[in-house]
């Protein structure tokens, strides 16, 4: 089975700090994505990844950067957090072709 | 452009009757259809795909859903409800099959009642 695991479940983070949300996935997938999950609004594409160091805007990019150095892993920063940040992150990796994995999650408060 | 439209936020039905999540879609091209399946606390999960092979699909769980595409339908089924299925469900659509964006449907969650 794919794995895709989240580094985190839950993080408490002070407004201004910078947050480094961590994705790890074991099958080689050349595409990864962060979503954001807000209650009302579902799942919003922050930023998306189809190899190594190759990176695409989503929906809602600002505010955030991404890092994909190796191909296993999509790591997606908060340069500055803000309470508007606080959320459920969900990271996704994807083989051109088939449906997606999913992460467990990381639920991001930002006090 | 693509849309994909989940006509119910929520649905609450008893357990061991049938269950019925609606999903319709608009897309330019033939599409790739996705049901996930999100429980509490945890990650979304793969319940069944839908990429123009047969146009009933099982999934995992007992879920079915039946591509229409006179009525741009994805329907998800269910014969007999369980408490375990009490979840936030999502209906996805692809445009292409290389295609690495998705876009999601706005979630109906799924209410059991003993």
């Amino acid at each position: 089975d794919v794995k895709v695991t989240q580094s985190s479940r839950y993080l408490v983070k002070r407004t201004g700090e910078k947050v480094f949300l961590e994705c790890v996935q074991d099958m080689d997938h050349e595409n990864m994505f962060w979503y954001r999950q807000d209650p009302g609004l579902g799942l919003r594409l922050i930023y998306f990844s189809y190899d190594v160091k190759m990176k695409e805007k989503g929906d809602i990019p600002e505010g955030y950067s991404v890092s994909r150095e190796k191909k296993e892993r999509f790591s997606l920063i908060l340069e500055s957090a803000s309470t508007n940040q606080t959320s459920m992150y969900l990271c996704a990796s994807r083989l051109t072709g088939a449906g997606y994995t999913f992460g467990s999650g990381t639920r991001l408060t930002v006090v | 452009a693509q849309s994909v439209t989940q006509l119910d936020s929520h649905v609450s039905v008893s357990e061991g009757t049938p269950v019925l999540l609606r999903c319709n879609y608009s897309s330019s091209y033939s599409p790739s259809l996705f049901w996930y399946v999100q429980h509490p606390n945890k990650g979304l999960q793969l319940l069944l795909k839908y990429t123009s092979a047969a146009t009933l699909v099982k999934g995992i769980n007992g879920f079915e859903a039946e591509f229409k595409k006179s009525e741009t339908s994805f329907h998800l089924t269910k014969p007999s409800a369980h408490m375990s299925d009490a979840a936030e469900y999502f209906c996805v659509v692809t445009l292409y099959s290389s295609a690495s964006k998705i876009i999601f449907g706005s979630g109906t969650r799924l209410s059991i009642r003993p």
